[in-house]
């Protein structure tokens, strides 16, 4: 148990629906972040909140939209996914985004698989 | 932003010690190193950070030489749990405004072997 909480932990999702993944944290932390990994590639950084603000949107597709409505939860609004968006989706969050001296904490993801 | 290199993988038999380097030729004043370990399916999980010289946790030891070029997370004695991959990190202890991103390469898959 890290303290950071996804939610599900699995869904699978037709092309047309829309979904949306959830991430909790109580630790106090200021900063949050999305990643995907997909199967045999390294993790990528998709989104970075820092005090409930986006700082960073590494050319991710318009069908991810996140949101970050208070600095405990994080938001991935899902819609028109294609099958290659198949991943395991990793939430993470640390005290802030400025500094790498203060450890990241990940939740356990949720593996999603489009149809 | 300092790029890193390490063993794309790594065997190991039950109980030795396993070393695993990566190297920061670009390391910059201010960055620190953190490694990282993941399980299959699961997130990273933080396992020790330093800036020079040697850190030892109930976990690991990380080696730091003084170029800071170069840093080698030692496992002692590992055991079939510790197969998992292993992430070399290089940024700035403080890096100002919106300049640092937590950013994971390949990392290093430890097997290790009964």
């Amino acid at each position: 148990e890290t303290g950071v909480t996804q939610t599900p932990r699995h869904l699978v999702m037709g092309m047309t629906n829309k979904k949306s993944l959830k991430c909790e944290q109580h630790l106090g932390h200021n900063a949050m972040y999305w990643y995907k990994q997909s199967a045999k590639k390294p993790l990528e950084l998709m989104f970075v909140y820092n005090f409930k603000e986006q700082t960073e949107n590494n050319s991710v597709p318009s069908r991810f939209s996140p949101e970050c409505p208070n600095s405990s939860h994080l938001f991935l609004h899902l819609h028109t996914l294609q099958p290659e968006d198949s991943a395991l989706y990793l939430c993470a969050s640390s005290q802030d985004r400025q500094r790498l001296n203060t450890e990241a904490f990940f939740g356990q993801g949720t593996r999603l698989t489009v149809v | 932003l300092a790029k890193t290199t390490q063993p794309i993988s790594m065997d190991s038999y039950e109980g030795q010690e396993v070393n695993i380097t990566c190297s920061h030729n670009n390391i910059a004043t201010n960055d620190y190193i953190t490694w990282y370990q993941q399980f299959p399916s699961q997130g990273p999980r933080f396992i020790i950070q330093g800036y020079k010289t040697k850190v030892t946790n109930e976990v690991a030891s990380l080696f730091i030489p003084a170029d800071r070029k170069s840093s080698t997370l030692s496992l002692p004695r590992v055991s079939l749990s510790d197969t998992a991959v292993y992430y070399c990190l290089v940024g700035p202890g403080y890096s100002g405004a919106g300049s640092y991103q937590l950013t994971f390469g390949k990392g290093t898959k430890l097997s290790v072997i009964p």
